[in-house]
């Protein structure tokens, strides 16, 4: 079955420390991965895609399709990066069809 | 305008009542959605409108019903609802072949 894993629900770093927030997929297809953000009072929006493999506000996330993870990653974490983060699978095929994993929550500390 | 925009924000309806959600973009993108979120929850698919033509339904109960009058405009027509799908209604839309997903802010629904 599809699926997108977060085993994380709360991550809470101090400041300046490196964050790695956890994806792991399972999908049998050539799948499109994300990850998602939404800020407090915010609109969910997009941070950033695999096949960009470009670093948005710090952040960077490298595809592993032997692990089958695309794990999030800022080597040193900023208060302003507290907020919900959500990997996402898009189904290949055409099909617009977006799942989201669990979420993780980022707390960041001063 | 590079905005999705939901109407109303907030909604109370009794499980009687009929309402409606809805959404609008004016990005040119031809790929709509409907998401249903709870509380602590990650957002659900629901629906998915391309050129609009409902593409995907994640069986969902035939109290919600979508519509897709133009490509800019996105309803979802709620009818006979129950207290548990109370939620926040995300709208989403993208350009047809995927990609970046532009959400709203959610029209947050409550059943009595």
């Amino acid at each position: 079955a599809q699926r997108v894993t977060q085993p994380e629900k709360l991550l809470s770093v101090f400041k300046g420390a490196p964050v790695e927030l956890k994806c792991n997929y399972s999908y049998s297809g050539s799948p499109e991965l994300f990850w998602y953000v939404q800020y407090s009072r915010q609109r969910l929006q997009l941070l950033l895609r695999h096949i960009s493999r470009e670093s948005i506000k710090g952040f960077t996330a490298d595809l592993n399709k032997g692990e089958t993870s695309f794990h999030l990653k800022k080597p040193f974490a900023q208060e302003e990066d507290s907020a919900m983060y959500y990997c996402a699978l898009m189904f290949s095929g055409g099909y617009n069809k977006l799942i989201f994993g669990a979420g993780t929550r980022l707390a960041v500390h001063p | 305008d590079t905005e999705v925009t939901q109407t109303p924000k907030h909604l109370v309806m009794g499980m009687t009542n009929k309402k409606s959600l809805k959404c609008e973009q004016h990005m040119g993108h031809r790929a709509m959605y409907w998401y249903k979120q709870k509380a602590k929850k990650p957002p659900e698919l629901m629906f998915v409108y391309s050129y609009e033509k409902l593409s995907i339904n994640e069986s969902v109960p035939s109290r919600f019903s979508p519509e897709c009058p133009n490509s800019s405009l996105l309803n979802l027509h709620l009818h006979a609802l129950q207290p548990e799908d109370s939620a926040l209604y995300l709208c989403a839309s993208s350009f047809e072949r995927g990609g970046e997903l532009f959400f709203g802010e959610g029209s947050r629904l409550t059943v009595l």
